[in-house]
């Protein structure tokens, strides 16, 4: 039972570059989620999916994109790196049932620097 | 609008009792979280309130009071290893039925021998 899986761990871009952040989870969780971590700035919620094919964006969502063709997976997309993009991204996922004990599961991150 | 303060920083010794403390201002409610975070590494889940009081779970209790919008972290018993930061977050009504959790900026903890 491996939960969240985030790959890369960490990344280097340079701006106008595009990548997609990989998110697969395994405990067969409906809802997923897609955070930024800024230093002093907490957690911000980019996009997130409450069932495979629907998607809805959060606080902080342009610049990026995602889909969810399948419960397990839940790529980021970023089309054009900009500067404003470096940050620390969390995938996380809850089910209806654990999630309102436990709020999420996060994956371990992926660090990205965009220069 | 949206709002969670928490301390930015805290200092506290082995062995010691230390509250971080919360205030929210949100939408809507559906329960509050504390999640642990230690440096470079994933948020982890500590505790759940969603109906007011104290909850305790070894050498760390949770207490909400909703009227006020006020939540504290007490931990109890200080090790080296509790240095990290702790992170408030309120669900709220949205994203469907469960709701999404918005999160406070963290305290940094540091706990000194």
């Amino acid at each position: 039972n491996a939960g969240v899986t985030q790959t890369p761990k960490f990344r280097i871009l340079k701006i106008g570059q595009s990548m997609t952040l990989q998110c697969t989870q395994d405990m067969n969780h409906n809802y997923m989620y897609w955070y930024r971590q800024d230093p002093g700035m907490g957690l911000k919620l980019i996009y997130y999916s409450v069932g495979a094919g629907i998607t809805d964006k959060g606080e902080v969502p342009n610049g990026y994109n995602v889909s969810r063709s399948t419960t397990e997976d839940f790529p980021l997309r970023l089309e054009l790196a900009a500067p404003s993009q470096t940050s620390v991204y969390f995938c996380a996922s809850s089910s209806l049932g654990t999630g309102i004990l436990y709020g999420y599961t996060f994956g371990s991150g992926t660090r990205l620097t965009v220069v | 609008g949206q709002n969670i303060d928490q301390p930015t920083e805290m200092t506290a010794t082995e062995g010691a009792i230390v509250q971080i403390n919360c205030t929210y201002q949100t939408s809507g409610f559906n329960g509050l979280f504390w999640y642990q975070q230690h440096a470079g590494e994933a948020p982890t889940f500590l505790s759940y309130n969603v109906l007011d009081g104290l909850e305790e779970k070894g050498r760390f209790s949770s207490f909400l009071s909703r009227s006020k919008g006020y939540s504290y972290l007490l931990l109890k018993e200080l090790q080296m290893k509790d240095s990290a930061s702790y992170l408030c977050a309120v669900r709220d009504n949205y994203g469907g039925s469960q709701g999404n959790l918005i999160f406070g900026k963290g305290t940094k903890l540091s706990v000194k021998p």
